[in-house]
């Protein structure tokens, strides 16, 4: 089946950037998405990608996509202490019941 | 405002004792979901429904169940709750499966 992984933990120093690595197995993922949950929140979608890209630029955040790797990175530039969170890789399909989730990594912002 | 909204945010019970987590959205979305968080575990989904009376499994269903009587609401249920279900429950809606998920702000329920 579908699986996504993602490594645990990540520590930056403020206004350094920060890249979060995600890992997936379905080779037909369409729809692959970064969330953000910030403590005793939900999640939130922060950026998206669509496999016929290889990157999406939004304002801080950078989304790239190596699909023959099936890899997928989110980079922060310019971190903030606002930024320390757990970020969630998901993917999807047409056809599936559900995305599939990472773990999350927890991001930390040391000032 | 597009929300989805649960509650309560938070519950402490006792084993045996029946629950009910509401879930209500405003979005008009056809596809509902609950998710169950736990440390270094991710989401892993409950159950979901891709629309009124039409419920289904997902990865942990043992011991919940849900309605779908209208669109808006999808209620969790745990019949006789054990301390193994102690976790972070999220509600999330949207307009398909692999679309965009909105995200209830979570029930942290603890059963002693």
């Amino acid at each position: 089946g579908e699986d996504v992984e993602q490594s645990l933990f990540l520590s930056v120093r403020e206004g350094d950037s920060s890249v979060i690595n995600c890992t997936y197995t379905d080779s037909s993922s369409t729809y692959l998405y970064w969330y953000k949950q910030e403590p005793g929140a939900g999640l939130q979608l922060l950026t998206y990608i669509f496999s016929n890209m290889d990157m999406k630029q939004d304002q801080r955040l950078t989304v790239l996509l190596n699909k023959k790797d099936k890899h997928l990175s989110l980079r922060i530039a310019d971190t903030q202490t606002g930024d320390s969170a757990i970020y969630f890789c998901a993917e999807g399909d047409t056809g599936r019941r559900a995305l599939t989730f990472g773990s999350g990594t927890r991001l930390q912002v040391q000032p | 405002e597009a929300q989805v909204t649960q509650n309560p945010r938070y519950l402490i019970t006792v084993t045996g004792k029946k629950l009910t987590v509401t879930c209500s959205q405003n979005m008009n979305h056809e596809y509902m979901s609950w998710y169950r968080q736990d440390p270094g575990l991710g989401l892993r989904q409950i159950y979901y429904s891709m629309n009124v009376e039409v419920t289904d499994k997902g990865d942990v269903p043992e011991g919940y169940k849900v309605s779908r009587k209208e669109k808006r609401n999808f209620p969790l249920i745990l019949e006789s709750p054990s301390p193994n279900q102690t976790s972070l429950y999220f509600c999330a809606s949207s307009l398909a499966p692999s679309y965009e998920q909105y995200f209830g702000p979570g029930t942290r329920l603890t059963v002693t």
